[in-house]
């Protein structure tokens, strides 16, 4: 199975300011017949189901605001949010659905500090 | 809008059995792989089972005792909890995706406790 580490494990960030998430697959997860990174981000809040965020490692899901970003390629991902708001204090996965089983990162917890 | 509905989870002793349900609405249910993933304390959020077409696929920690089910007609998943063990506890999601896909709608959650 394709191990998912994430960094860090959570993470205190003023509002307004930025919040990076690394993550780590133990293998590629880049196909190179389309060359595409099978990657993806969602973010979960309390009590709900995790919501999709980014998929092919930096398309934007329809409807997520542009403050979200996704980076990285092969092995290693960024998931960048570029002025934290308040209502981006969630739990954040990364998962990749390159190879079965798919798997997912152990998530970031965000807050404000 | 795309809504996925779980139910039938509950409480359940170990070496019961329960069957979850999914009901789809929003889109073309029978062209899609669908998916059934689980959130526990211990491990996380875990793939458990999928299925494509007619073709099923299992997580090596539930094969031989859950079954993954689709019927068409009525836009509904589902899955089949047999020999449940207490490390099978947790919220179980559906969600439309899988297959080498990324994983678009997610249900609610059901949740799954196993204990006597």
């Amino acid at each position: 199975d394709i191990v998912m580490t994430q960094s860090p494990d959570s993470l205190a960030v003023s509002l307004g300011e930025r919040a990076t998430i690394n993550c780590k697959s133990s293998q590629s997860v880049l196909y190179s017949s389309n060359n595409k990174n099978y990657l993806a981000w969602y973010q979960q809040k309390p009590r709900q189901p995790p919501k999709l965020l980014i998929y092919w490692a930096s398309t934007r899901e329809s409807g997520v605001p542009d403050r979200f970003s996704g980076s990285g390629s092969g092995t290693e991902f960024t998931l960048t949010i570029s002025s934290l708001q308040a209502e981006d204090v969630a739990v954040y996965y990364c998962q990749q659905y390159y190879s079965s089983p798919d798997t997912f990162g152990q998530g970031t917890k965000l807050e404000i500090k | 809008e795309v809504q996925l509905v779980e139910s039938g989870g509950g409480l359940v002793q170990p070496g019961g059995s329960l069957r979850l349900s999914c009901t789809a609405y929003g889109f073309i249910f029978s062209s899609n792989a669908m998916t059934w993933l689980r959130q526990t304390p211990g491990k996380g959020l875990e793939w458990v089972s999928g299925i494509s077409g007619f073709t099923e696929y299992y997580a090596d920690s539930v094969k031989g005792r859950f079954t993954i089910s689709r019927d068409n007609s009525k836009n509904t998943l589902y899955l089949g909890l047999n020999s449940l063990r207490a490390e099978d506890t947790g919220v179980y999601y559906c969600a439309k995706g899988g297959s080498r896909w990324y994983f678009d709608s997610w249900g609610q959650g059901t949740l799954v406790t196993v204990s006597s």
